[in-house]
């Protein structure tokens, strides 16, 4: 099963309006990685957080992790219709070698 | 620069039917090599990985294998698919990092439909 659950789902909202998603994971990580997916399209990296890291900023992604509740927040500023797309949290493991575990993604919309 | 090939883009295949899915990379040694499925509109389940040469880690069972005869090289197959394999393929690369999951590179991604 997956282990990173994102929330919402879906999310909808205006141009400029800032869009947050939220991760959340059941075991102990190294790390948490974002990616964005366009439609029919391969997964792009977008932000890694350590587990040692509280926040980490990227243009305008900003992302958050709290260990102590096994979750993370990612929020686009001034979203742009562009922005149009699927995002996916995923967790790497401190054991377990290499591998992501990736959550069931949120679907964003960004309307004109 | 690194880039990473998949191909055939797309496919549609009869039930039965044995199926090749290649995937390469390019400008980088002895990277980790991954696949994934994706059902439509879910996120990723990942099928096997690779370390290294000739080693293959199968997370689910299923009706696929892998191979990777080299380096760069990793390959998705079957003897007989089922209904059930249609999907978007994705594989993907990072480099090895003891003690850690670095970040994947992705490739473009192969849709097979099973009819």
């Amino acid at each position: 099963s997956q282990q990173g659950e994102e929330d919402p789902q879906a999310l909808s909202i205006q141009e400029g309006e800032n869009a947050t998603m939220n991760c959340s994971y059941k075991t102990s990580i190294n790390n948490l990685q974002w990616y964005r997916q366009n439609s029919g399209r391969g997964l792009v990296h977008l932000i890694l957080i350590r587990s040692n890291e509280r926040e980490k900023h990227s243009g305008r992604l900003r992302v958050t992790l709290d260990t102590s509740k096994k979750s993370s927040s990612l929020l686009i500023t001034a979203s742009r219709a562009a922005d149009t797309a699927s995002y996916f949290c995923a967790t790497g493991r401190i054991q377990g070698a290499q591998k992501l575990v990736f959550g069931q993604g949120t679907r964003l919309t960004i309307n004109p | 620069s690194q880039t990473i090939h998949q191909w055939p883009a797309t496919l549609v295949q009869p039930v039965g039917s044995p199926l090749s899915l290649e995937c390469t990379v390019e400008g980088t040694s002895n990277p980790n090599l991954y696949w994934y499925r994706q059902a439509a509109g879910r996120g990723l389940q990942l099928l096997f990985y690779s370390v290294g040469i000739g080693q293959i880690s199968s997370e689910v069972p299923q009706n696929l294998s892998a191979s990777r005869p080299q380096d760069r090289q990793f390959i998705l197959s079957s003897k007989k698919l089922l209904l059930s394999d249609s999907g978007f393929y994705l594989c993907a690369w990072s480099v090895f990092e003891t003690g850690g999951s670095n970040e994947q590179f992705f490739g473009p991604g192969t849709r097979l439909t099973v009819l």
